[in-house]
This record gives C-alpha cells, sequence and structure tokens, in this order.
C-alpha cells in the first residue's frame, strides 16, 4: 500500500506530552518527515529523516520509527503548536512521495 | 531572502490549460531537487511531482500523469508546471517545494514551500 494514514484529531492540555502517529507500509523502507500547516499558511517542516529538526524548529518537536510506524512527539505542547501535522514519505516504488491523512492537534 | 513564489493560478475552465511558476530567490534553484504539491481548501496535501537538478528526471502522481509536466529553466531560477485537460478535481492550492538539504547532505523532505496559488478549474 501507498497510503499513510494518521490519526483525524488529538488534544493536549498545555505543556503535556502528544503523540502523533503515521502507519505505512512504505515506512518500513523510507523514513518519514513531519510538517506542520497552521491555517492559511504554508506547511513547515519540523522533522525530516526520522528524527531531525531543520534549524529553527524548537526541541520539543521530535521524531522516532518503529516497523511500520512513524511517530511525532510534542513535549511540553505550547498554544503555537495547534496546527495541523502530516508526515510524508517516499512511497513503495521508491519513485513518488505520498502523504499521510493528517491529523488536527489541538492545546486545551 | 530565501523564497519561493509561485504565480499563474486563477479560474479556467474545464478542459483548458494553465502554466504555474514558481521563482526562487536567495539561493541557486539548480542545486536542488523540486517538487510541485497541492492542497484542495480544508483537505490534505497530495504530491503531484517532482524534477531533479537537471531536469533530467521527472515523477509524476497517477492523478497527473500524462495531463501534467512538470520543468524547471535553472538560468532563470525558475520551476514551471503545464497542466493541461484540466478537471474540476484539480481545483487546489498548488505550492512549489524545495527538497530540504543542509550543508552536507539532502534528504527525503521539504525544506522550503511557496506561498501557493489557487487554481480553480469551474465552467
Amino acid at each position: 500500500s501507498s497510503e499513510l494514514t494518521q490519526d483525524p484529531a488529538v488534544s493536549v492540555a498545555l505543556g503535556q506530552t502528544v503523540r502523533i502517529t503515521c502507519q505505512g507500509d512504505s515506512l518500513r523502507t523510507y523514513y518519514a518527515s513531519w510538517y506542520q500547516q497552521k491555517p492559511g499558511q504554508a506547511p513547515v517542516l519540523v522533522i525530516y529523516a526520522k528524527n531531525n529538526r531543520p534549524s529553527g524548529i524548537p526541541d520539543r518537536f521530535s521524531g522516532s520509527s518503529s516497523g511500520n510506524t512513524a511517530s511525532l512527539t510534542i513535549t511540553g505542547a505550547q498554544a503555537e503548536d495547534e496546527a495541523d501535522y502530516y508526515c510524508d514519505s517516499r512511497d513503495s516504488s521508491g519513485n513518488h512521495y505520498v502523504f499521510g491523512t493528517g491529523t488536527k492537534v489541538t492545546v486545551l | 531572502q530565501v523564497q519561493l513564489v509561485e504565480s499563474g493560478g486563477g479560474l479556467v475552465k474545464p478542459g483548458r490549460s494553465l502554466k504555474l511558476s514558481c521563482a526562487a530567490s536567495g539561493f541557486t534553484l539548480s542545486n536542488y531537487y523540486m517538487s510541485w504539491i497541492r492542497q484542495v481548501p480544508g483537505k490534505g496535501l497530495e504530491w503531484i511531482s517532482y524534477i531533479s537538478t537537471s531536469g533530467s528526471s521527472k515523477y509524476y502522481a497517477d492523478s497527473v500523469k500524462g495531463r501534467f509536466t512538470i520543468s524547471r529553466d535553472n538560468a532563470k531560477n525558475s520551476l514551471y508546471l503545464q497542466m493541461n485537460s484540466l478537471r474540476a478535481d484539480d481545483t487546489a492550492v498548488y505550492y512549489c517545494a524545495r527538497r530540504h538539504c543542509t550543508s552536507t547532505s539532502c534528504y527525503d523532505a521539504f525544506g522550503l514551500w511557496g506561498q501557493g496559488t489557487m487554481v480553480t478549474v469551474s465552467s
């Protein structure tokens, strides 16, 4: 399968930890990347190559992977982390990319 | 300032064509693989195409293969997407995106995005 499946929505209390998962067969072969998208804005890369942060991304964002599942963890969630989060990876063919279905994170 | 700026979107009738442009500034486009990604308003992201640094390799999502053509003009620091035989389900915001690279390596990730250009296909 070339699909990446995410939970549609999760909520987290301010300052607490939330984990977002992404499942797909291609994740057994390829790393996932993670993007944050706020309303009306373009996505922003927050994690690449499983657990690397681009410059400027807070260290409360981390990534991990096991088997066919990749995870994005926000440790000590802040109000500004409320957004949609998407994973992506190469698909099983290796020549295309596929995005996850997206997870809306609400910070309570 | 490192940025990507898309242009060329608008309202077009089904079956017609449209060409999108993406202007790069603050960096040398020829050093990067580039992609087009679209998003129906309120929906998820869909990768649709990428092109290698020289333009010799191009790949397309099945949803656009045979109708869309990606190209680049490195001398003009620009990326393009020619869209033919447009359909209502091509209506979306179209983003150009740059492959993420550090000082030592490049990765399968989209590290820089433009602000997007809206394409509406409707009669």
